[in-house]
């Protein structure tokens, strides 16, 4: 089974700074089927990217991802107050999937 | 609307089975995957498998397979998770999730699993 590996565990920076959130698969994800979720408290995940790089419906511009193979970055380029959560990657395109272990983003 | 819904929240003893449920509407029931994702306290996700009604093709994560049986219902648009024998680890959050081609679209509201004796 692919391992996803995030990066950093905890990131805390300030509303309108720039995020970076890093995930590394073990094996090369098969057609760049890497999705992006946002968890807060007390709720379901919500999908914000798949596809490595394609925006769901309804998700702001701020949020965009990148990269391909075993190298996928989330960046969100300026920081709102809502957007303070835990963010998880997950493979979608060899059976198991597989979510990483999940970037908590905190208020600095 | 797309909507998955699932079965009310559980409070089981060890030893004892379980079956919980997920219920979708607002789409094709067989034309999409339904998937388990398991959430402990204060935990990440975890994959646990996932089921095409359309045709019963049921897929576990390793972690899983054994654990817990995966099923679906595609005349009443409603999918399963169940467990024969319940023990204290299983105490999570279980979402079911629609699965297409654009990745996890959709998810249930959970269903929290409490086992304590």
């Amino acid at each position: 089974e692919i391992v996803l590996t995030q990066s950093p565990g905890t990131l805390s920076l300030s509303p309108g700074e720039r995020a970076t959130l890093s995930c590394r698969a073990s094996q090369s994800v098969s057609s760049s089927y890497l999705a992006w979720y946002q968890q807060k408290p007390g709720q379901a995940p919500r999908l914000l990217i798949y596809g490595a790089s394609s925006r769901a419906t309804g998700i702001p511009d701020r949020f965009s991802g990148s990269g391909s193979g075993t190298d996928f970055t989330l960046t969100i380029s300026r920081l709102e107050p809502e957007d303070f959560a835990v963010y998880y990657c997950q493979q979608y395109g060899s059976s198991p999937n597989t979510f990483g272990q999940g970037t908590r983003l905190e208020i600095k | 609307e797309v909507q998955l819904v699932q079965s009310g929240a559980e409070v089981k003893k060890p030893g004892e089975s379980l079956k919980i449920s997920c219920k979708g509407s607002g789409y094709s029931f067989t034309s999409y995957w339904i998937g388990w994702v398991r959430q402990m306290p204060g935990k990440g996700l975890e994959w646990m498998g996932i089921i095409y009604p359309g045709d019963s093709d049921t897929r576990y994560s390793p972690s899983f397979q054994g654990q817990v049986t995966i099923s679906a219902d595609k005349s009443i648009s409603t999918a399963y998770l169940q467990w024969s024998s319940l023990k204290a680890s299983d105490t999570a959050m279980y979402y079911c999730v629609r699965q297409g081609p654009e990745a996890v679209d959709y998810w249930g509201q959970g269903t929290l699993v409490t086992v304590s004796s």
